[in-house]
C-alpha cells in the first residue's frame, strides 16, 4: 500500500459529461501529480502541484484542470469528454518539488470509460 | 526534449531465467533513473534509482546501473520468479530548478512462467 489513495476506482460517463476524480496523498508528502495512462501513449504528465501550488504542466488538455486544496488532497476536472479520453489516471505523491531526489508513490489509478 | 526508450515487449521468460530489460535516455543535463514497476491491478511502485554516473541501484533481486557513456540503464535480475510478472517502466528526470516532470518509457511487459 503506497498510502495515496484515489476515488472513484472506476467511472463510466458519457461523452461531453463532466467528471472529477479525487487523489488523497501521502501523509506529510506536499507534491502531488498526476499522469494519464493509456494503451497507445504510454504515461503522459499532465500537471504538478507543490502545497496548493501549480508547479508543472505536462500534456494536459484545456478542457481538464486541477487543483491542490488546503489539506493537500487534489482534484482532476475533467469535462466535456471525448472517447479518446478513457484511461487510467493516475495520482503521485512526494515529499520534496521534484522527482529528482524524492521518488514518488503511485496510487492504484482511476478507471475511467467514456461511452 | 527528454525521452526514454525501453525495449518492445511482451517479454515472456521461464522461472530462474535471466532477465535484460534495455533502457536507454536522452537527456539535456544529468538526470536522475528510475525503474518502476507496476503489478496486476495497481499503481507504479519504485523499484530501485541511481543519481549519478556509475551508480549501481539495487532492490528484490533487481539492478540496474546507470552508465552515462551509453546512456543506458538496463534493468537485470539473475533468477525470476512467478510474482516478478508485472510490467516495469524505466524514467528519469533532470536535475535543476523547474525539473519537475518524471519521463517514463512507454513499459515492458514481462511474464514469468513456470
Amino acid at each position: 500500500d503506497s498510502g495515496v489513495t484515489q476515488t472513484p476506482k472506476h467511472l463510466i460517463t458519457a461523452t461531453g459529461q463532466r467528471v472529477t476524480l479525487r487523489c488523497s496523498p501521502r501523509s506529510g508528502d506536499l507534491s502531488v501529480y498526476w499522469y494519464q495512462q493509456s494503451l497507445d501513449q504510454g504515461l503522459q504528465f499532465l500537471i504538478q502541484y507543490y502545497n496548493g501550488e501549480e508547479r508543472a504542466k505536462g500534456n494536459i488538455l484545456e478542457r481538464f484542470s486541477a487543483q491542490q486544496f488546503p489539506d493537500l488532497h487534489s482534484e482532476l476536472n475533467l469535462s466535456s469528454l471525448e472517447l479518446g479520453d478513457s484511461a487510467l489516471y493516475f495520482c503521485a505523491s512526494s515529499v520534496g518539488q521534484t522527482p529528482y531526489n524524492s521518488p514518488l508513490h503511485f496510487g492504484n489509478g482511476t478507471r475511467l470509460t467514456v461511452t | 526534449g527528454d525521452s526514454v526508450t525501453q525495449m518492445e515487449g511482451p517479454v515472456t521468460l521461464s522461472e530462474e531465467a535471466f532477465l535484460t530489460i534495455n533502457c536507454t535516455y536522452t537527456a539535456t543535463g544529468y538526470p536522475s533513473l528510475f525503474w518502476y514497476v507496476q503489478y496486476p491491478g495497481e499503481g507504479l511502485q519504485l523499484l530501485l534509482k541511481a543519481t549519478k554516473a556509475d551508480d549501481k541501484g539495487s532492490n528484490k533481486g533487481f539492478e540496474a546501473t546507470y552508465r552515462k557513456e551509453t546512456t543506458s540503464f538496463h534493468l537485470e535480475k539473475g533468477s525470476v520468479q512467478v510474482s516478478d510478472s508485472a510490467v516495469y517502466f524505466c524514467a528519469l528526470s533532470e536535475s535543476g530548478a523547474g525539473s519537475y516532470q518524471l519521463t517514463f518509457g512507454k513499459g515492458t511487459k514481462l511474464s514469468v512462467i513456470p
